[in-house]
């Protein structure tokens, strides 16, 4: 079976220029999440989906990130302009259901804004 | 507010048991996780322990749960060059939510 797909695996960008990072979740998983992960801050949650509904978005730094579901097969999280200490590896995981079920994670993207 | 902690690092001995602790806050988790982090990798879903389980056992990974003191550790018996990583443990919260701790950074000396 297909795990977490996300694109693309890397990312180097210069300041001020969009950026939009990709997720397939797992075929039959209603959650997605989005995460972000530092040396400083370690792992973050940024954002959830239940159902491609948006649940809790407390986690997204500012308005320039935003993230969407438009079906249960895909999502974007994008960021717009980026900024250098916008880079991290971002991580997009899925589950069955939530904090009931285990999340699995894809390889993440590595972003790197100059 | 939910919370969990964990050491940042654990070093030992090729051959050793390794014994990673986490503590938790939230009394309502359903269930709690180990994942393992490999150098440039994503999260892998190493084993999960429900609630009203005292322990379980996956070839060299054992879990232990003490709900009354919210304590939750993975020993990896002998451990080997590979078991090197950063162990996550993560709580199962009522939010619909896995809450994540800090890793700890599992290193092997020869």
């Amino acid at each position: 079976d297909a795990g977490v797909i996300q694109s693309p695996r890397h990312e180097v960008t210069e300041m001020g220029q969009e950026v939009t990072l990709r997720c397939k979740p797992i075929s039959g998983h209603n959650s997605l999440f989005w995460y972000r992960q530092t040396m400083m801050r370690g792992l973050e949650l940024l954002i959830y989906f239940n159902n491609n509904v948006p649940i809790d978005d407390s986690g997204m730094p500012e308005d320039r990130f935003s993230a969407k579901m438009p079906n249960a097969s895909f999502s974007t999280l994008k960021i717009q302009p980026s900024e250098p200490r916008d880079s991290a590896v971002y991580f997009c995981a899925s589950s069955r259901d939530g904090g009931n079920q285990p999340q699995h994670f894809g390889d993440g993207t590595r972003l790197s804004i100059l | 507010g939910e919370d969990v902690e964990q050491s940042l690092f654990l070093s030992v001995r090729e051959g050793d048991s390794s014994v990673i602790n986490c503590t938790y806050t939230d009394s309502s988790s359903t269930y709690l996780y180990w994942y393992k982090q490999e150098p440039g990798a994503g999260l892998q879903l190493l084993t999960y322990i429900f609630s009203n389980m005292d322990m379980k056992q996956d070839q060299r990974l054992t879990v232990l749960l003490n709900k009354k003191d919210k304590h939750l550790s993975l020993r990896i018996a002998d451990t080997q060059t590979g078991d090197s990583a950063i162990y996550f443990c993560a709580e199962g919260s009522s939010a619909s939510k896995i809450i994540f701790g800090s890793g700890t950074r599992l290193s092997i000396r020869p």
